[in-house]
């Protein structure tokens, strides 16, 4: 099946430092899979930070940005400076399907901490 | 914008007791709905998902059923609770694009 692996938490930087958190994913049932980033803020919801439809484009959103990379089957998110508010919970995520049976696959989700 | 509403936000249950938990959209008509469940240090996983009202497909077999009474309602239930039924549960939501967009969740503890 399809499986998506991210790094593994909690992940602990300063603020106006950089950050990578590396996602890698195997797809199985699609060949060119979408991919997403969610983030979880303390004490909200599951939201939706990025998504990219297409191999070898760019997806960005509040400073943050991920490339659909299909040699390496990867999907790294990135942020050149991070801020406190940034602390919270962050899931790759794949769709096996642009059809109404899609399936989203996550990663085990990778806790970010930010320290002033 | 569409928003999700799940209810209850909590529940504490005790072994072999029966559950129902709900999910209502507003602002989307006839939207795909999925149920999601995490069991505690788990991955986040699809259950079910419906494209219609009456009907639902499963995608995972955990002793759980799914019904959708009607267009914006999505309800998740069973008869019989075990230990394992456990951890946080997400609806979600599809429109015509690629994304789906999720609830606040309802965190069961099954003791």
């Amino acid at each position: 099946g399809d499986s998506v692996t991210q790094t593994e938490g909690p992940v602990t930087v300063s603020e106006s430092e950089s950050l990578i958190i590396n996602c890698t994913y195997s797809a199985t049932s699609i060949a060119y899979p979408n991919l997403f980033w969610y983030v979880r803020y303390p004490g909200e919801g599951l939201q939706l930070l990025l998504k990219v439809i297409t191999a070898g484009q760019k997806g960005s959103s509040r400073g943050f940005e991920a490339t659909y990379n299909k040699e390496t089957t990867s999907f790294h998110l990135q942020k050149a400076s991070v801020q406190e508010s940034d602390s919270a919970v962050y899931y790759c995520a794949l769709s096996n399907s642009g059809g109404s049976n899609a399936k989203l696959t996550f990663g085990k989700g990778t806790k970010l901490s930010v320290k002033s | 914008a569409q928003t999700i509403h799940q209810w209850p936000v909590a529940e504490i249950k005790a072994v072999g007791s029966p559950l129902s938990l709900g999910c209502t959209i507003k602002g989307k008509s006839s939207p795909n709905l999925y149920w999601y469940w995490q069991a505690t240090g788990g991955t986040l996983q699809q259950l079910f998902y419906s494209i219609t009202v009456g009907q639902v497909e499963s995608v995972v077999q955990l002793n759980l059923s799914a019904s959708r009474p009607k267009d914006d309602q999505f309800i998740l239930s069973t008869e019989k609770l075990l230990l394992s039924h456990s951890g946080f549960y997400l609806c979600a939501s599809r429109d015509w694009g690629v994304e789906q967009y999720f609830g606040p969740g309802t965190r069961l503890t099954v003791l």
